[in-house]
């Protein structure tokens, strides 16, 4: 099983609303990702968990605020968005270096629509 | 600064014949590099990786050469079908606990009847 589950696949949300995406993978990956795509752009990373933890975040502004309850889940809470926040929100996990390959796997990702 | 680069947009190839997807970097840090396909509105999957003590990775019809000294990687498809039209990113990484990857801008790669 190569599966992370993303949900949901479509958002649509005003600039005053809260809404959460959410992950799930079930491989025993221990590392944890959030990516960011914008159209005709590559994929460009906005966070990293690794055993839980939170170790990277790449200056996101704090409207976006990542979580990671267990090693299975995701979370990625936003709140007070822009229209420029729109783009394909993607989730990835992988096994974190010296434990095994570590090639990271994606989700078939969230496209959010901030209105 | 973009420490990935793709520099084909776009690339088009008969079917049956081979595809070359070309990649270069900056930093010379990076000691793992990957392709990913990708369709439209849909996750990148991962194709092939390898690490830099290695110059040949092979899977199937996928090869992936890297070449250090010149900091430029490929990755070759033969024989080339339909279902490999997509786009094509390459990502590096350096390898130390949870990966950062950091993507080249992509190539469309069309493979034609």
């Amino acid at each position: 099983d190569t599966e992370v589950t993303q949900t949901p696949k479509h958002l649509v949300m005003g600039m005053t609303n809260k809404k959460s995406l959410k992950c799930e993978q079930h491989m025993g990956h221990r590392a944890m990702y959030w990516y960011k795509q914008k159209a005709k752009k590559p994929p460009e990373l906005m966070f990293v968990y690794s055993y839980e933890k939170l170790s990277i975040n790449e200056s996101v502004p704090s409207r976006f605020s990542p979580e990671c309850p267990n090693s299975s889940l995701l979370n990625l809470h936003l709140h007070a968005l822009q229209p420029e926040d729109s783009a394909l929100y993607l989730c990835a996990s992988s096994q974190v270096y010296g434990t095994a390959n570590t090639e990271a796997f994606f989700g078939q990702g969230t496209r959010l629509t901030v209105v | 600064d973009q420490q990935v680069k793709q520099n084909s947009p776009s690339l088009s190839v008969q079917e049956g014949r081979i595809s070359i997807l070309n990649c270069d970097y900056t930093n010379s840090m990076f000691d793992y590099f990957l392709w990913y396909k990708k369709y439209p509105a849909e996750g990148p999957t991962f194709l092939i990786s390898i690490s830099s003590i290695k110059d040949k990775n092979e899977d199937g019809r996928f090869t992936v050469f890297l070449n250090k000294s010149a900091k430029h990687l490929s990755l070759h498809i033969v024989p080339s079908q339909p279902g490999d039209s997509a786009v094509y990113f390459c990502a590096a990484a350096i390898l130390q606990g949870a990966q950062k990857l950091v993507f080249g801008q992509g190539t469309r790669l069309t493979i034609n009847p």
